[in-house]
């Protein structure tokens, strides 16, 4: 079945520390695309980042970057010297396509809480 | 300004009411969603429609029914029949391309009192 586990519910950091957010996933699709969404406390999701099951180069964007491993189903996400405004709840999500009449839709994980402390 | 725009922000219902949420897209995207979060909890999908008048349950359609008559608009009703209905309501619409990408509209919240 496909599945998101984020273990970590919720992390405290304080501010310019460097905190990584984990994401591991289960699928039975050879093909399939995993996300980060941040949920800040407005409410709306926030696309972040998509990745491509056939690409695991680690992507960086300015503070962030994210590390995907096949091996061991696992796309983590990391924030280099957080700051206040990083402060949210952030989504890992998995991509599943279903052949028979080619829906798509995500399937996601729990959410991690990052509290990011002056 | 292009993007997915829902209504009410706020809502309060009475125990046996019925109530419709709004979502409305600019994005001319064929497919559209709705999804349920509650406190400290993931996203849990309600129903989605991949065409005009085409539309699936999701893993928690019970006490809910959408419509989609127009590829704009997917509203969502939340019936009496919904036992907790008390959360909030996001509702997206995919982009496809290189890659597909799900984009979230600012979200409903739905107190029933």
């Amino acid at each position: 079945a496909q599945k998101v586990t984020q273990a970590q519910t919720e992390i405290s950091v304080v501010e310019k520390e460097d905190v990584t957010l984990d994401c591991v996933y289960e699928t039975r699709d050879t093909t399939y695309y995993l996300f980060w969404y941040k949920q800040p406390p407005s409410g709306e999701l926030v696309f972040l980042i998509r990745r491509n099951s056939f690409d695991e180069q680690n992507e960086i964007s300015g503070r962030y970057s994210w590390n995907f491993q096949k091996s061991t189903s696992s796309f983590n996400f990391t924030i280099t010297a957080s700051q206040v405004v990083d402060s949210a709840v952030y989504f890992c999500a998995l991509s599943e396509l279903r052949r028979m009449d080619s829906s798509y839709k995500l399937i996601f994980g729990s959410g991690t809480r990052l509290l990011v402390r002056p | 300004d292009g993007g997915i725009t829902q209504s009410p922000k706020y809502l309060f219902r009475k125990e046996g009411q019925n109530v419709t949420l709004s979502c409305e897209q600019n994005l001319n995207h064929d497919a559209m969603y709705w999804y349920r979060q509650d406190p400290g909890q993931g996203l849990r999908l309600i129903y989605y429609s991949q065409i005009v008048n085409d539309f699936q349950k999701g893993d928690i359609a019970e006490g809910y029914s959408v419509s989609r008559e127009k590829k704009e608009s997917f509203p969502l009703t939340v019936t009496s029949a919904q036992k907790n209905p008390t959360a909030f309501y996001l509702c997206a619409s995919l982009k496809t391309g290189r890659g597909n990408t799900i984009y979230f509209g600012e979200g409903s919240w739905l107190t029933v009192v």
